[in-house]
């Protein structure tokens, strides 16, 4: 089936650091989606991207779809520990399956 | 709001039992779905419905069973529990408006364990 390839898998970092994280895929999907999933509960929508090229920002969080319409990246700036969880990204294939990406873990030192 | 709901949020389960995994949503969303989540290998979708009497098969739907007989409810069926099911199940739901699709709403799982 279509996979979404997520790295890294997992990351350490220093609170007060920026966090790079980001999604490929072999195909081409037209809505590109990050969630949050903080440990015991459901995963949480932290950005949506519709068009190819956009760049959108959610308070320290930023994202953009790629151009190709093949991969998108998230960055966190200055994270806090708080930001703690895993993250995913997801594509809409057709109309209603979505695809969900394996996951990074953030794990933030103080 | 109470937004998605999935009971229970613990079980234990026998090889060869059958239970239900039920979920309820009160924003009278058209679209509900069920995921499993594995670790290294993200959240895969097993069933999914676009409205009350529709249901329609995702990527690991073996095993399971749904029906849609309400637009608030979608509950997820395993007949004869295995090992291999051992997993944290995703409820999720979400509106269709538009243009755009709107972003799914989950809730905040249950956790099974088939021994």
């Amino acid at each position: 089936g279509q996979q979404l390839n997520q790295s890294p898998q997992s990351m350490f970092i220093q609170e007060g650091e920026d966090v790079s994280m980001n999604c490929t895929s072999s195909s081409i999907f037209n809505t590109w989606l990050w969630y949050k999933q903080d440990p015991g509960e459901g995963p949480v929508l932290l950005i949506a991207l519709y068009k190819a090229g956009e760049l959108t920002s959610n308070g320290r969080l930023t994202a953009q779809f790629g151009i190709t319409r093949k991969d998108s990246f998230l960055n966190i700036s200055a994270s806090i520990p708080s930001d703690v969880g895993i993250y995913f990204c997801a594509v809409i294939s057709g109309t209603y399956k979505y695809i969900f990406g394996t996951g990074t873990r953030l794990k933030v030192l103080a | 709001n109470a937004g998605v709901t999935q009971t229970p949020k613990f079980q234990v389960l026998k090889t060869g039992q059958s239970m239900t995994l039920q979920c309820a949503q009160d924003m009278n969303h058209e679209y509900m779905s069920w995921y499993r989540q594995d670790p290294g290998m993200g959240l895969r979708l097993i069933h999914y419905s676009v409205g009350a009497g529709i249901t329609d098969q995702g990527e690991v739907p073996n095993g399971y069973n749904v029906s849609r007989s309400t637009t608030e409810d979608f509950p997820l069926r395993l007949l004869s529990a295995a090992p291999s099911q051992t997993s944290v199940y995703f409820c999720a739901s979400k509106r269709e408006q538009g243009r755009y699709n709107s972003p799914l709403h989950f809730g905040n799982g249950t956790r099974l364990t088939v021994t």
